[in-house]
C-alpha cells in the first residue's frame, strides 16, 4: 500500500539555524499539507500546497516557513531562522482531492537547542 | 471558523469492556468528519470518516462513530477493547477550510 515518507525521522538544530524537512507524498495526490505538534499537544494545521503553489496556510505559518515542491516526488518544509518553540513533530499529508481523505507520514521530530 | 472539543484528555478502560471516545466540533457550514488514530512514536492513521449518508460509520479495528447533526457531535465507539487499541486519538473536521482541524486528542488506556 502507497505511504507519505518523510526524512529525517529525527532532526536536531541550533537556534537560528535553517532546517529542510523532507517529504515524499503518495504519487497520485495532488495535495499537500505539513502539519505540527508540539508535545502534548493538538496537530495543528501549518500549509497546504496544490499545483505548485500555497492554497492556504495558518497564522502559524509566517515568513520563517517556505515550501517547495522541487521536483515531481518531494515536497518541503524549510524554517529559515529556527526557535525554540518550533521544537514539535511535524507531519506531512497528501490527498487525492481536497475531499478525500489525508494521508500522514510518519512526521520528523524537529528539537530546536 | 471551525473548532473541534475532545472532552476527555485521558480514558482508563479495561481489556474487553466497551468504551466510547467523545467529540464535539462547532462549524457555520457543513463538514466532514475524520477519526485518527496515533500509536506510540507513529503517525497518524485515519479510523473512520463521516461525509455524507448514513450517519453511522464503520471504520478500521472495529470502531465505529456516529454523526449526530443536532448534537454536533461525532463519538467513537468500540464494543470491546485490546491492548492494543491503546493510542491517542483525534477527532478532525474540515469545513468551508480545506485543512483538518484536530481535536486536542485523547489517550486511550486499556489495561488488562
Amino acid at each position: 500500500e502507497p505511504e507519505v515518507t518523510q526524512t529525517p525521522s529525527h532532526q536536531v538544530t541550533q537556534m537560528g539555524q535553517e532546517v529542510i524537512l523532507r517529504c515524499v507524498p503518495i504519487s497520485n495526490h495532488l495535495y499537500f499539507y505539513w502539519y505540527r505538534q508540539i508535545l502534548g499537544q493538538k496537530v495543528e494545521f501549518l500549509v497546504s500546497f496544490y499545483n505548485n503553489e500555497i492554497s492556504e496556510k495558518s497564522e502559524i505559518f509566517d515568513d520563517q516557513f517556505s515550501v517547495e515542491r522541487p521536483d515531481g516526488s518531494n515536497f518541503t518544509l524549510k524554517i529559515r531562522s529556527t526557535k525554540l518553540e518550533d521544537s514539535a513533530m511535524y507531519f506531512c499529508a497528501s490527498s487525492r482531492t481536497v475531499q478525500e481523505t489525508q494521508y500522514f507520514g510518519p512526521g520528523t521530530r524537529l528539537l530546536v537547542l | 471558523a471551525q473548532s473541534v472539543t475532545q472532552l476527555d484528555s485521558q480514558v482508563p478502560v479495561f481489556e474487553e469492556a466497551p468504551v466510547e471516545l467523545r467529540c464535539n466540533y462547532s462549524s457555520s457550514v457543513s463538514v466532514y468528519l475524520f477519526w485518527y488514530v496515533q500509536y506510540p512514536n507513529q503517525g497518524l492513521q485515519l479510523l473512520l470518516k463521516y461525509l455524507s449518508g448514513s450517519t453511522l460509520v464503520k471504520g478500521i479495528n472495529g470502531f465505529e462513530a456516529e454523526f449526530n447533526k443536532s448534537q454536533t457531535s461525532f463519538h467513537l465507539r468500540k464494543p470491546s477493547v485490546h491492548i492494543s487499541d491503546t493510542a491517542e486519538y483525534f477527532c478532525a473536521v474540515i469545513s468551508g477550510r480545506r485543512a483538518l482541524t484536530f481535536g486536542s486528542g485523547t489517550r486511550l488506556q486499556v489495561q488488562p
